[in-house]
């Protein structure tokens, strides 16, 4: 059973600092990684997605991909009270024997920037 | 630009009765089309997926089933609510093509089934 581990807080954090939200999971084989923002009451919005080893980065949210280690981050810095939220993460599995592809999501780390 | 809609927003049910939610996609064609539940405070499960009219496949058993009657319609339906049928719906699609992985979600349903 492939599965997406994350710390489901919540993580609370000042304005102004860095967010550190991580993620972990099971299959070795996965190539593609995505992070969802999702405010409550409403759907998932996808906002980063890394396929590489290393950081990507994009405005103020950075990705980090660490396959060795099956480790995912996402960083927000400038923390601002709008970026409270439950961010989800996402592993993408081919499916050999449906000839789909899907997306494991981690149950979500609930993030509170406080001013 | 592609558009995902979902109807209804809410949804309250008595246990037992039926269910229909519809999600459409506009902008593309052949999507790959996804149905998940999530219930208050869980992650996303994935219930069925298409990849084409007609073709429904199940990811867990359940009294929910679905249909693609039309390109970029996707259905919801069941027969007989339970009251753990109660959680937020979501509808989303993804380009058809393989080694994409992203998938883009509807507004979503919430459904309270009573």
């Amino acid at each position: 059973q492939k599965e997406v581990e994350q710390n489901s807080g919540p993580l609370s954090v000042p304005e102004g600092a860095i967010a550190s939200l991580n993620c972990t999971y099971s299959d070795r084989g996965s190539q593609s990684f995505f992070w969802y923002r999702q405010y409550s009451g409403k759907s998932p919005e996808l906002i980063m997605s890394i396929y590489s080893n290393g950081d990507k980065e994009d405005g103020r949210f950075t990705a980090q991909l660490n396959k060795a280690s099956q480790y995912v981050s996402l960083l927000i810095r400038d923390s601002q009270p709008s970026d409270s939220a439950t961010y989800l993460c996402a592993v993408g599995v081919l499916m050999f024997s449906g000839g789909y592809n899907k997306l494991i999501f981690g149950a979500g780390t609930r993030l509170a920037v406080h001013p | 630009s592609q558009t995902i809609h979902q109807w209804p927003a809410t949804l309250v049910q008595p246990v037992g009765s039926p269910l229909s939610l519809e999600c459409t996609v506009e902008g593309t064609s052949n999507p790959n089309l996804y149905w998940y539940r999530q219930a208050a405070g869980r992650g996303l499960q994935l219930l069925f997926y298409s990849v084409g009219i007609g073709q429904i496949s199940s990811e867990v058993p359940q009294n929910l089933s679905a249909s693609r009657p039309q390109d970029r319609q996707f259905i919801l339906s069941s027969k007989k609510l339970l009251l753990s049928d109660s959680g937020f719906y979501l509808c989303a699609w993804k380009p058809q093509v393989t080694l994409s992985y992203e998938q883009y979600f509807g507004p979503g349903t919430r459904l309270t089934v009573t």
